[in-house]
């Protein structure tokens, strides 16, 4: 149980379009999602606390009119990437956190791979 | 605020070597301390994790780690390493509501 998913696995987009990543929780609700970037060689990076229902916490430094997130379902959060560029070619990395579970583990989607030509 | 400090970026053992990977962590209250396993290319797999009581936990494929609050430490610890468990290994550290602070990570490459 507990299975996080993400789409796409890998995304090959050119400067100035906008892509989107969904995360779903497979088979549990979860009360929080989260997004992170981590870059090659490097750790994970929070990037925004995600609550459904609500706006998304977006941590120091990270610019939210570009990293649009949407939590529209306890079991789907969107991130968009608006008007790419390649420095934000990156591994973006969601977790979800299981509703009604007392210890709040995580649980980490595949990953998605975009690359900004 | 909450901090993990894995000190070796790289270690190299022999396959059926045991193996220990540090983890330091500075938090607050008490931790909840993880350990992730990520193969190259995706996502994080949770080994195991420690939230209270015993203070040596056991995790998925043979890998355990021991809390020591005196220490700040959550070293994990695999006696017999196998070729598969070349990986990036992270400690990681969570308060409340999940929101987790990871470590730079450890490479670990095994030796046939």
């Amino acid at each position: 149980g507990a299975v996080v998913s993400q789409h796409p696995s890998r995304v090959i987009c050119k400067s100035g379009t906008s892509v989107k990543i969904e995360c779903r929780s497979l088979d549990f609700q979860a009360t929080t999602m989260f997004w992170y970037r981590q870059f090659p060689k490097q750790s994970l990076m929070l990037m925004a606390t995600s609550n459904e229902g609500s706006k998304a916490t977006y941590e120091q430094g990270v610019e939210k009119d570009k990293f649009l997130i949407n939590h529209a379902s306890l079991t789907l959060s969107t991130l968009t990437v608006t008007s790419a560029h390649p420095e934000d070619s990156s591994f973006y990395i969601c977790s979800a956190t299981l509703q009604g579970s007392s210890t709040d583990t995580q649980y980490f989607g595949p990953g998605t791979r975009l690359t900004v030509l | 605020a909450q901090s993990v400090t894995q000190p070796d970026i790289h270690i190299t053992v022999s396959e059926g070597a045991s193996l220990e990977l540090r983890c330091n962590y500075s938090y607050g209250a008490t931790p909840y301390l993880f350990w992730y396993v990520q193969s190259p290319g995706q996502g994080l797999q949770l080994l195991l994790k420690y939230f209270s009581g015993d203070t040596l936990v056991q995790g998925i494929k043979g890998f355990e780690a021991e809390f020591k609050r005196s220490q700040s430490s959550f070293n994990l610890r695999k006696p017999s390493v196998h070729w598969s468990d070349a990986a990036e290994y992270f400690c990681a550290v969570a308060g409340r509501a999940g929101k987790s602070t990871f470590g730079d990570g450890t490479t670990l490459t095994v030796k046939p």
